[in-house]
C-alpha cells in the first residue's frame, strides 16, 4: 500500500521566518514519484514540484526548497523568508508503479504567514 | 494556453436534485481524472480516464454517481440523487501521457454544496 502522511496539520509563521514542511512515505515500489501541490486561498490545486525516487539531488527554486531523502523516506519542503502570499494548504503526494495511475495525497499542511 | 477548465465553479442544490460538473481538459492530454475533496476524508480519486475510456472507477461512492468522457475535450459528473453528504470540492485533472512520471494539472474545482 502507498501511503502520505504530513504530521503537521496547521503551523503559523510570521512573514520572514524560514519554514519546513514535513512529508513522510510509504511504498514498496522501487520506482515512484514525488509531487507537492499548493492549494490558496482561492482553492485552486497548483502544482510546484515533481522528484523521481533516483534522485536525491536538493532543489531550489528561488524561495523554495526540496530535502529528498529515501533513508527516511521523507520529501521535505522549505520555504525561506516566508511571505503572506505563501499562506495556503500544501499538498505532499506519491504515485509509484504499483499504484498504477494513482496519486495518493496527504492530508495537507496549512500554513498561515502573518505580516 | 489555458489550464484545465471546470464549470459550473459553485453549486447550490437541493436534497434530490441532479448535479452535472464539467471539465475541460488541457488540449492533447491523454489522461483525465475526477477526485473530491473532503475535511474529513482529504483529496479521493473518484475516477480516471485514457483516451475517453474509464480506467479504474473504484473510488466512486456509489450508483448515485456516474461520469463520461463523449469526447477527448470533455467530462461530466453526475450526481443523482443528490443528497447533503455529497457536498464538496471536485477537481478535474488532466496529464499528457501513461506514466508514473507524468505530472497532473488541476482545475480551479466545483464547490458543490447540497442542502
Amino acid at each position: 500500500a502507498q501511503k502520505v502522511t504530513q504530521a503537521q496539520t496547521e503551523i503559523s509563521v510570521v512573514e520572514k521566518e524560514d519554514v519546513t514542511l514535513d512529508c513522510v512515505y510509504e511504498t514498496r515500489d522501487t520506482t515512484y514519484y514525488l509531487f507537492w501541490y499548493k492549494q490558496p486561498p482561492s482553492g485552486e490545486l497548483v502544482f510546484l514540484i515533481r522528484r523521481n525516487s533516483f534522485d536525491e539531488q536538493n532543489e531550489i527554486s528561488g524561495r523554495y526548497s526540496w530535502n529528498f531523502q529515501k533513508s527516511t523516506s521523507s520529501f521535505n519542503f522549505t520555504i525561506t523568508a516566508s511571505q503572506v502570499v505563501d499562506s495556503a494548504v500544501y499538498f505532499c503526494a506519491l504515485r509509484g508503479q504499483g499504484g498504477s495511475e494513482k496519486l495518493v495525497f496527504g492530508k495537507g499542511t496549512k500554513l498561515t504567514v502573518n505580516p | 494556453d489555458a489550464g484545465v477548465i471546470q464549470s459550473p465553479r459553485h453549486e447550490v442544490t437541493e436534497m434530490g436534485q441532479e448535479v452535472t460538473l464539467r471539465c475541460k481538459p488541457i488540449s492533447g492530454h491523454d489522461y483525465l481524472f475526477w477526485y473530491r475533496q473532503t475535511m474529513m476524508r482529504g483529496l479521493e480519486l473518484l475516477i480516471y480516464f485514457n483516451n475517453n475510456v474509464p480506467i479504474d472507477d473504484s473510488g466512486m461512492p456509489e450508483d448515485r454517481f456516474s461520469a463520461k468522457m463523449p469526447n477527448a475535450s470533455f467530462s461530466t459528473l453526475k450526481i443523482q440523487p443528490s443528497e447533503p453528504r455529497d457536498s464538496a470540492v471536485y477537481f478535474c485533472a488532466s496529464s499528457p501521457a501513461v506514466g508514473i512520471q507524468e505530472t497532473q494539472y488541476f482545475g480551479p474545482g466545483t464547490r458543490l454544496l447540497v442542502l
